[in-house]
């Protein structure tokens, strides 16, 4: 079945650094969607990315999708105490009608 | 306020007791999901329904049975015959097929073990 793998499980920077987390399937994508989920919460959707190539912004965030649309990534610039949580992104599966979820990358920012 | 409310919001459970896990939702989705997250760990799915009256295994579904009678319920039980139950529960939906579409997700059930 298909498999999405994310790197680093775990990643602690200093307030101000940057921060990148990587995703990757075993099978192309038609979609791939980030989450985060902050301490004690639940998951809450970040993004979603369709096309081959594509890069959006969200303030500080920047999501790329491959151009072989089985890879992903997540880049914070400037990390804040505010971005603490992990961050998970997932793709569907070959029927579509679910998701399969990365094992997540876990920020935190030291102060 | 449209959205998922799960309950209760911690469970414990005691050896061979069947325990039901709540999931409502008012955002009139059709898919609705349930989900296990261990500590550490990324979202395993358990089950899912597309419809009312349907619904089908996901990754993980063994000591676990549901039911979507109502378009806006689908609950989860918790069967004896899941020796390792404790973890943390998560019920999501979606408008559309759950794989195009975002999944907006319930505040989560902690399930633990007497």
């Amino acid at each position: 079945g298909q498999q999405v793998m994310q790197i680093p499980q775990y990643q602690h920077v200093q307030e101000g650094e940057d921060f990148t987390t990587y995703c990757n399937s075993s099978t192309t994508l038609s979609n791939i969607q980030w989450y985060k989920q902050r301490p004690g919460g639940h998951p809450v959707f970040l993004i979603q990315l369709v096309k081959s190539g594509e890069v959006k912004k969200q303030k500080r965030l920047t999501f790329q999708f491959g151009e072989a649309k089985k890879n992903s990534s997540l880049h914070i610039t400037a990390t804040q105490t505010t971005d603490v949580g992990t961050y998970f992104c997932a793709g569907p599966g070959t029927s579509g009608s679910r998701l399969t979820f990365g094992e997540g990358t876990q920020l935190t920012v030291n102060p | 306020d449209g959205g998922i409310t799960q309950s209760p919001k911690y469970l414990f459970r005691k050896e061979g007791q069947n325990v039901t896990l709540s999931c409502e939702q008012n955002l009139n989705h059709d898919a609705m999901y349930w989900y296990r997250q261990d500590p550490g760990q990324g979202l395993r799915l358990i089950y899912y329904s597309q419809i009312v009256n349907d619904f089908q295994k996901g990754d993980i579904a063994e000591g676990y049975s549901v039911s979507r009678e109502k378009k806006e319920s689908f609950p989860l039980t918790v069967t004896s015959a899941q020796k390792n139950p404790t973890a943390f529960y998560l019920c999501a939906s979606t408008a559309g097929q759950g794989g195009l579409e975002k999944l907006f997700f319930g505040s989560g059930t902690q399930l633990s073990v007497l």
